[in-house]
C-alpha cells in the first residue's frame, strides 16, 4: 500500500548547525509534499511544501528537494536556533480522489544552545 | 480569522459511555478529516469527507463513526470507547481549490483518555 518513510526518527544539532531529514514515498502518483511542525502538545502546522513540477523550494532557513525519479524528499532547515526544536513530519499526497495525505512517522529535532 | 476548531480539547471517560468530538472549520473547504496520533505511529486517518453527505473510512476505522450534514461541521463520534482509543486526535481541513490546492489545516487537538 502507500507509504511514506521518514528518517531520522530523532535528531539532535548544535545551535547554528543545519539539519536534513530525508523522507521516500511509495506512490509514483504521488505530487504533492508538504512537511508539519509539531511543537509539544500543539497542532501540526504547514511549514513548507512543495509540487512535483519544481524541484526546491526555499523559505528563509527551510528549504525542501525533491527528487521524483528516486521518490524522495527532504526538508533542510539552515542556522538552527533552539525554536526550530519539535517534531517534524513529511506527508506525501495519496493515489486518486481522495485527496489524502500519508505521513511519516516524525522526526524529534533537538537544538542544543 | 481562518481556523479548524475542536471540541473538547481534553476528556476523560470510561469504557462504553458514548462521546462525541466537534470540529468545525470556516473555510468552506469541501474535504475534512480525523486523525488520531500515537507515539512512534504518526499521523493515521480514521475517516474523511468529500463533502456534505459524503464519508468514507480511512486507515483506522475500526470503532469510530462521523457525519457531515452541515459543510463546516464534521464530528468523530464513538459509540463505546475503549482503552485502546485512548489518544490525541486532530480534525484537519483541507483546500481543494486554487494555488494552495491539498494544504490541510489542523484542528488544536483533543486528548482523549478512555478509562
Amino acid at each position: 500500500g502507500e507509504n511514506v518513510e521518514q528518517h531520522p526518527s530523532t535528531l539532535s544539532v548544535q545551535e547554528g548547525d543545519s539539519a536534513v531529514i530525508k523522507c521516500t514515498y511509495s506512490d509514483s502518483a504521488s505530487n504533492y509534499f508538504p512537511w508539519y511542525k509539531q511543537e509539544l502538545g500543539k497542532r501540526p502546522q504547514l511549514i513548507i511544501d512543495i509540487r512535483s513540477n519544481v524541484g526546491e523550494k526555499k523559505d528563509q532557513r527551510i528549504a525542501v528537494t525533491l527528487n521524483k525519479t528516486a521518490k524522495h524528499f527532504s526538508l533542510h532547515i539552515t542556522e538552527t536556533q533552539p525554536e526550530d526544536s519539535a517534531v517534524y513530519f513529511c506527508a506525501a499526497s495519496g493515489r486518486g480522489a481522495t485527496n489524502k495525505l500519508i505521513f511519516g512517522t516524525g522526526t524529534l529535532l533537538a537544538v542544543q544552545p | 480569522e481562518a481556523q479548524v476548531t475542536q471540541n473538547p480539547r481534553y476528556l476523560i471517560t470510561v469504557t462504553g459511555k458514548k462521546l462525541t468530538v466537534t470540529c468545525s472549520q470556516n473555510m468552506n473547504h469541501e474535504y475534512m478529516s480525523w486523525y488520531r496520533q500515537d507515539p512512534g505511529l504518526g499521523l493515521r486517518q480514521i475517516y474523511y469527507s468529500m463533502n456534505v453527505e459524503v464519508t468514507d473510512k480511512g486507515d483506522v476505522p475500526e470503532g469510530y463513526k462521523v457525519s457531515r450534514k452541515e459543510k463546516r461541521n464534521f464530528p468523530l463520534i464513538l459509540e463505546s470507547p475503549s482503552p485502546n482509543q485512548t489518544s490525541l486526535y486532530f480534525c484537519a481541513s483541507t483546500n481543494l481549490g486554487g494555488k494552495r490546492y491539498n494544504e490541510q489545516f489542523f484542528g488544536p487537538g483533543t486528548r482523549l483518555t478512555v478509562l
